[in-house]
């Protein structure tokens, strides 16, 4: 089974920038998240989708981030301006479905981004 | 709201020794937790999970966790300790009871084993 995919691995841009990050998840899985993993600290919800629905948006600074999954497939998060905070590890993880709370969820390898 | 304290930064320990990464959680109802193992450069890898029933959970690796429910705790324990264990650990739960609220994780714990 291939695993979640995550691109690009690395990126640097200034601050006011933007950049965009793409997840393709595990084929079948309904839910897919986005995750910001901060140096030193744990991974945060930033966005969680169920198919090409939004569930939960409720930590997504929504003036600079965006992030969509049109087909209820691959996702991109997109963050416009970047600012020096954002600098971070951008995880993409997916789920069988949200019907149950037990369900593992699958990572990406992450995409770390730095803003100069 | 759920939350999860993981009190250690760092756990040092000698190969072949026991080893112990502790977790504690808050949560309104009756909680699913997980652990989860981060190795450099990669995502997040399972290694275990509560949901219900026996309270000793076996993972993973070697790994096993323990339900506290009083202490509302969920240790990590690994009974001799690997090299290759060093990683970054982290204690992740959600309440059984809450509809689709996102799981929550702990700062996360640098285990480091020492040959």
């Amino acid at each position: 089974e291939a695993g979640v995919a995550q691109s690009p691995r690395y990126k640097i841009i200034e601050k006011r920038q933007s950049v965009a990050f793409w997840c393709n998840p595990i084929s079948g899985h309904a839910t897919l998240y986005w995750y910001q993993q901060i140096l030193g600290q744990g991974p945060k919800l930033l966005i969680q989708f169920q198919n090409n629905g939004v569930v939960d948006d409720s930590q997504l600074p929504k003036d600079r981030f965006s992030a969509e999954r049109l087909k209820g497939v691959d996702s991109t998060l997109k963050i416009q301006p970047a600012k020096l905070e954002d600098s971070a590890v951008y995880l993409c993880a997916s789920s069988p479905t949200l019907s149950s709370g037990a369900n593992v969820l699958t990572f990406g390898a992450g995409s770390r981004l730095t803003v100069l | 709201a759920q939350s999860v304290a993981q009190p250690e930064d760092q756990v040092n320990v000698a190969e072949g020794n026991p080893l112990t990464v502790k977790c504690t959680y808050s949560v309104s109802g009756n909680p699913y937790l997980f652990w989860y193992v981060q190795y450099p450069n990669r995502g997040l890898q399972f290694l275990l999970k509560y949901i219900t029933g026996d309270n000793l959970v076996k993972g993973s690796y070697g790994f096993e966790a323990e339900f506290n429910k009083s202490q509302t705790s969920f240790h990590l324990k690994k009974p001799s300790a690997l090299v290759s264990d060093s990683a970054l650990y982290f204690c992740a739960v959600r309440d059984r009871n809450s509809g689709n609220t996102p799981l929550v994780f702990g700062k996360g714990t640098r285990l480091s084993v020492i040959a």
